[in-house]
């Protein structure tokens, strides 16, 4: 699986603007990319994916770079809820049989500051 | 609706001895997976149980253990002689559609059984 690179810790302010960055140089054409967070003492939840344009939904936006190298999970207003550690993941859509579970890395970790 | 869900939420066990952790995915899905994640790690993928296919057991450490899926629904992760090193939050994780499907459908994580072995 193509490899994604994120920064270890991010911090915000409540009810600010978050821009979490991911790069993946190495993506393929066939690479989804994933966004998945985890609160503490929870298991991962998924927010958003995407694969070539830019997403939207109820909990986050994904802006992907027009040559799909790096992507940025935007959320519009912060609050104290969202300090998480953030997952961006590749995962190919060509691939067969299990190979196509997701590989965590280690994420960044979201503080949030009231 | 009625997520993932995982029990015990916590196990302490003496080294050596067996444990079984059970795991209910979402009905309907058709795909389930196991992870584990050690303290302040990643997760690391350890089985994946598709339909009625044979399961993919390429992430399991060792053979002491082993999972089963029956009846396409409820699945049990087994570890026998636990040792210190087992100790990790084991997530469970079910999606509508295979792994290797165009669809993409996105994981649902359980919260894990914390398992601590003395």
């Amino acid at each position: 699986d193509a490899k994604t690179t994120q920064p270890n810790s991010m911090e915000s302010n409540e009810e600010e603007p978050v821009h979490l960055p991911c790069n993946h140089s190495t993506i393929s054409g066939t690479d989804y990319i994933h966004w998945y967070r985890q609160l503490p003492s929870q298991g991962p939840e998924y927010v958003i994916h995407g694969l070539t344009s830019n997403v939207n939904n109820r909990m986050a936006s994904l802006a992907i770079a027009e040559d799909r190298k790096s992507s940025t999970l935007i959320l519009h207003r912060a609050t104290l809820r969202d300090a998480a550690v953030y997952y961006c993941i590749l995962r190919d859509r060509a691939l067969r049989g299990s190979q196509g579970n997701l590989i965590f890395g280690k994420g960044t970790k979201l503080s949030v500051k009231p | 609706g009625a997520g993932v869900s995982q029990s015990p939420s916590n196990k302490v066990t003496e080294k050596g001895k067996d444990v079984e952790l059970r795991c209910d995915p979402i009905s309907g899905h058709t795909a389930l997976y196991w992870y584990r994640q050690s303290l302040g790690q990643g997760l690391e993928f350890l089985i994946y149980f598709q339909g009625n296919s044979a399961p993919d057991k390429s992430g399991l450490p060792s053979d002491r253990f082993s999972a089963e899926r029956t009846g396409g629904s409820v699945s049990t992760l087994t570890i026998q002689r636990t040792q210190q090193e087992d100790s990790a939050v084991y997530l469970c994780a079910s999606s509508l559609y295979p792994a290797d499907s165009t669809n993409n459908s996105p994981l649902h994580f359980g919260n894990g059984t914390r398992l601590t072995v003395t």
